[in-house]
């Protein structure tokens, strides 16, 4: 069975920039979320999906930050314009329902300079 | 606000040494706990859960119990290998929503 499947791996891009991430969860699972995961800290939810609707996006930074999931199983997250403290690990995990095991990718790690 | 605490590393061990990394939680209700594992270069891999008070995990020889009333979930084992050399997250999730609410991460470095 495939697993999440995020790109790009790395990103470098200056500040003031802007950027975008693509995740594809694994086939038929309803429940979609991205994580912050800044160096030394653990994972922070950013937004949570179901299906196409989004379920938690009370910490997403709502002035810089955007995601949508249109079609209910792909997903992009997009920051712009960025800044320093940006600069982490973007995880994408995927489940079958919202109480059910997570799965996560290997994450994106951008680094704004 | 729910929250997850883990002893602070890194953590050395020899080859054969026993482990215990320590986690505590705060958390309205009855949470699902987890300990995650990062390897390097690799994604985060759930090892272990538990759903209720007294439950214990185990996966690959680690084991933890969910204590209530020490509101603590404990990773233990026995004896490490350097291939558990890893990040170990110890994370909640309210049974309310699917949100994992992770700790700071112990970095696990286990020397021959």
């Amino acid at each position: 069975e495939a697993g999440v499947a995020q790109s790009p791996r790395y990103k470098i891009i200056e500040k003031r920039q802007s950027v975008a991430f693509w995740c594809n969860p694994i086939s038929g699972h309803a429940t979609l979320y991205w994580y912050q995961q800044i160096l030394g800290q653990g994972p922070k939810l950013l937004i949570q999906f179901q299906n196409n609707g989004v379920v938690d996006d009370s910490q997403l930074p709502k002035d810089r930050f955007s995601a949508e999931r249109l079609k209910g199983v792909d997903s992009t997250l997009k920051i712009q314009p960025a800044k320093l403290e940006d600069s982490a690990v973007y995880l994408c995990a995927s489940s079958l329902e919202p109480n059910t095991e997570a799965f996560f990718g290997q994450g994106t790690r951008l680094t704004v300079v | 606000g729910d929250s997850v605490t883990q002893m602070e590393g890194p953590v050395t061990l020899s080859e054969e040494a026993f482990l215990t990394i320590n986690c505590t939680y705060t958390a309205t209700g009855y949470p699902s706990l987890f300990w995650y594992v990062q390897y390097p270069g690799e994604g985060l891999q759930l090892l272990l859960k538990a759903t209720k008070a007294d439950d214990k995990g185990s996966n690959k020889g680690f084991e933890a119990t969910y204590r209530k009333e020490t509101t603590s979930f404990h990773l233990e084992k026995g004896s490490v290998q350097v291939s558990d050399s890893a990040v170990y997250f110890c994370a909640l999730r309210n049974n309310q929503g699917g949100k994992l609410i992770f700790g700071q991460g112990t970095e696990l470095s286990v020397k021959p």
